[in-house]
């Protein structure tokens, strides 16, 4: 049973396209992330809920919105998609967010190429 | 500007001898430590972690160390088993907030040679 899934593994769009990523944790947990990871391999926290309440926005540009319909869903969207934003797309998710770290659980990553 | 820095992009052992792993931080707020194993097509995933207020934390063939003078850690693997070969993530955090933030560095690809 998967812990942390997404879908699409593999997305090809053209430039100017929007598309959606989505991730489902069935780990009973409260937080969940999008991750970014470039060609340089750099893995970059993007975004992060908390009981469907937005608490970490990083400098994303406002092309990429995620959405959070209950605790156990946080899909990302993307309008007009660039040549940059080619990279492998990480969600995750963990058990709370307080003053005790909480072990994040990585989705298999979804990898984006844009022509 | 990277706070978490792993200089080493690759690194070749052989099996059933030791492998080390370091990783470097510059920001001083960073009161958590952790290494995340990568295999290829696959998400990260959670292999041990240090709080700060440690210097030393073990679990079975894996034990991290922090040098929190020198802003380092090291992940030694003994004895290193070709399973092991993955890409090894090491990543911080700080507390202090209501966010739980991982500042990943840019991994090493651990080569384990039967």
């Amino acid at each position: 049973d998967t812990a942390v899934s997404q879908t699409p593994k593999y997305l090809v769009t053209q430039m100017g396209n929007d598309k959606s990523i989505k991730c489902e944790q069935n780990l009973g947990h409260d937080t969940m992330y999008w991750y970014k990871q470039d060609s340089k391999k750099f893995l970059k926290i993007m975004f992060s809920y908390n009981n469907k309440e937005l608490i970490i926005n990083e400098t994303v540009p406002n092309r990429f919105s995620p959405k959070s319909p209950d605790k156990a869903h946080l899909n990302l969207h993307i309008n007009s998609l660039e040549l940059g934003d080619s990279a492998v797309y990480f969600c995750a998710s963990s058990q709370g967010q307080t003053i005790s770290y909480n072990e994040q659980f990585f989705g298999p990553g979804t990898r984006l190429t844009v022509l | 500007d990277q706070q978490v820095k792993q200089n080493s992009p690759s690194l070749s052992v052989q099996e059933g001898r030791i492998s080390i792993l370091n990783c470097d931080y510059t920001n001083s707020m960073f009161d958590y430590f952790l290494w995340y194993k990568k295999y290829p097509a696959e998400g990260p995933t959670f292999l041990i972690s240090i709080s700060s207020i440690k210097d030393k934390n073990e679990d079975g063939r894996f034990t991290v160390f922090l040098n929190k003078s020198a802003k380092h850690l090291s992940l030694h693997i003994v004895p290193s088993q070709p399973g092991d070969s993955a890409v090894y993530f090491c990543a911080a955090s700080a507390f202090g907030g209501a966010t739980n933030k991982l500042i990943f560095g840019t991994g090493t690809l651990l080569a384990v040679q039967p």
